[in-house]
């Protein structure tokens, strides 16, 4: 099975802060990769499809961008309701996976 | 709008067995494949299994291969999870999550677009 690695696994940010969370995958997995926001209690939110290409409805101040094994999951400027969990997830395999999440929290 | 709202969790004893369901509504369930994801307390996202539009193509974690069975009734609009051989690590929030396809070219890039609110399953003896 392909194995996703976040890094960081948690970071403190403030509001307008710009964050990056990365997404490593055991093999390459092309362009197969999404994001996912959690916040507690809630189900999950699709925010980025395909590596790069921003869910309908969803903040301009996410961006996604990677290829192969290396990815990245961006938010410009932090705003109060991005303070959660964030997953990728890839679907090359057979077998989905996710990573085991970046909780970002208030700093 | 699109629901999904997931029901039949419980608190079941080790080896026991629990049948989940997934109803939905406001999207044309027979032409989306669908899923199952599961969450442990405190844990991060844990894919389980999921199959196609059509009931084909059924695919299952390494974790519970031989013990789940996915399956759905497209004239009912439901999805459901057979869960047999229970285990104490099962223990989790099960989410259905609707299948969308991006198609370009040759390719197919699948995702997970609208989500249940989840049903607890505990399993304990």
């Amino acid at each position: 099975d392909t194995q996703l690695t976040q890094s960081p696994s948690s970071l403190s940010a403030s509001v307008g802060d710009r964050v990056t969370i990365t997404c490593r995958a055991s093999q390459t997995i092309s362009n197969f990769l999404n994001w996912y926001q959690q916040t507690p209690g809630k189900a999950p939110r699709l925010l980025i499809y395909a590596a790069s290409n921003l869910q309908g409805g969803v903040s301009s101040r996410f961006s996604g961008s990677g290829s192969g094994t290396n990815f990245t999951l961006t938010i410009s400027s932090l705003e109060p309701e991005d303070f959660a969990t964030y997953y990728c997830q890839q679907t090359f395999s057979n077998v989905w996976t996710f990573g085991q999440g970046t909780k970002v929290d208030i700093k | 709008q699109v629901q999904l709202v997931e029901s039949g969790g419980g608190v079941v004893q080790p080896g026991k067995s629990l049948r989940l369901s997934c109803g939905v509504s406001g999207f044309t369930f027979s032409t989306h494949g669908m899923h199952w994801v599961r969450q442990a307390p405190g844990k991060g996202l844990e894919w389980v299994a999921g199959l196609g539009y059509d009931g084909t193509n059924q695919k299952y974690a390494d974790s519970v291969k031989g013990r789940f069975t996915i399956s759905r009734d497209n004239s009912k609009n439901t999805l459901s999870l057979e869960m047999n051989s229970l285990r104490v690590d099962d223990t989790a929030v099960y989410y259905c999550a609707k299948e969308d396809i991006w198609w370009v070219l040759a390719s197919q890039y699948y995702y997970m677009d609208a989500w249940g609110n989840g049903t607890t399953v505990i399993v304990s003896s």
